[in-house]
């Protein structure tokens, strides 16, 4: 089945420790993103990448890194959480520019 | 800066009554403005991507129309099913693959 897997589901933790949300797709897509979903801001996107060592800032990408080694996966990476980074994220892949994502399940993310 | 604005935010419906969705966006040079339903808790699906003034798309009960400054979707005869929330985004040609979305409109249908 064509789908893009994030891991995990839920994730409490505390303010300053690292912690990396994986993102994996099976689809052989060239371009990934990660975005967050907050309530009234609606989604916005992090980070981007167009292929393998590829990458760039979207709109909101203070306090987070991404990278991307090989096609299939682009993990989120938060060095030192701070509480404002508690959202709901969404990885997601596309084949190119000009068509239509798949997004995963999300990641519930709180910083307490 | 492109922008997405959706109306309205929510919308209650009866089974059958058909209603339509807003979508009004600015962007220099579109390369195509995409709808998404979201179930609560899950990710956004992708429904439609439309790409010039006076495309059409239709799945189901759902048809998408596209202007140059906005966007419709149009729900005929709607279900408890599609109850959803639904998600406009654009994509600017300047913009690599970003997506910039709406706020969405929350559409309930009641038996």
């Amino acid at each position: 089945e064509a789908q893009v897997t994030q891991n995990p589901r839920y994730l409490i933790t505390v303010t300053g420790k690292k912690l990396t949300v994986t993102c994996s797709q099976n689809m052989n897509h060239e371009y990934m993103s990660w975005y967050r979903q907050d309530p009234g801001l609606g989604l916005r996107q992090i980070y981007y990448s167009m292929n393998v060592e590829v990458t760039d800032k979207g709109d909101v990408p203070e306090g987070y890194k991404v990278s991307r080694k090989e096609k299939r996966n682009f993990p989120l990476i938060l060095e030192s959480p701070s509480p404002n980074q508690t959202s709901l994220y969404f990885c997601a892949s596309s084949v190119g520019g000009g068509y239509g994502y798949t997004f995963g399940s999300g990641t519930r993310l709180t910083v307490v | 800066e492109d922008q997405v604005t959706q109306s309205p935010e929510a919308l209650r419906l009866q089974e059958g009554e058909s209603s339509s969705l807003n979508c009004s966006y600015t962007v220099s040079g579109l390369r195509g403005l995409f709808w998404y339903r979201q179930d609560p808790g899950k990710g956004p699906e992708f429904l439609f991507t439309l790409y010039s003034a006076g495309e059409e798309k239709e799945k189901e009960r759902l048809k998408a129309t596209l202007t140059k400054k906005e966007s419709f979707l149009h729900i005929t005869a709607p279900k408890p099913e599609d109850s959803a929330t639904y998600l406009c985004a654009v994509q600017a040609i300047a913009a690599g693959n970003k997506l910039t979305f709406g706020g969405g409109t929350r559409v309930l249908v009641k038996p």
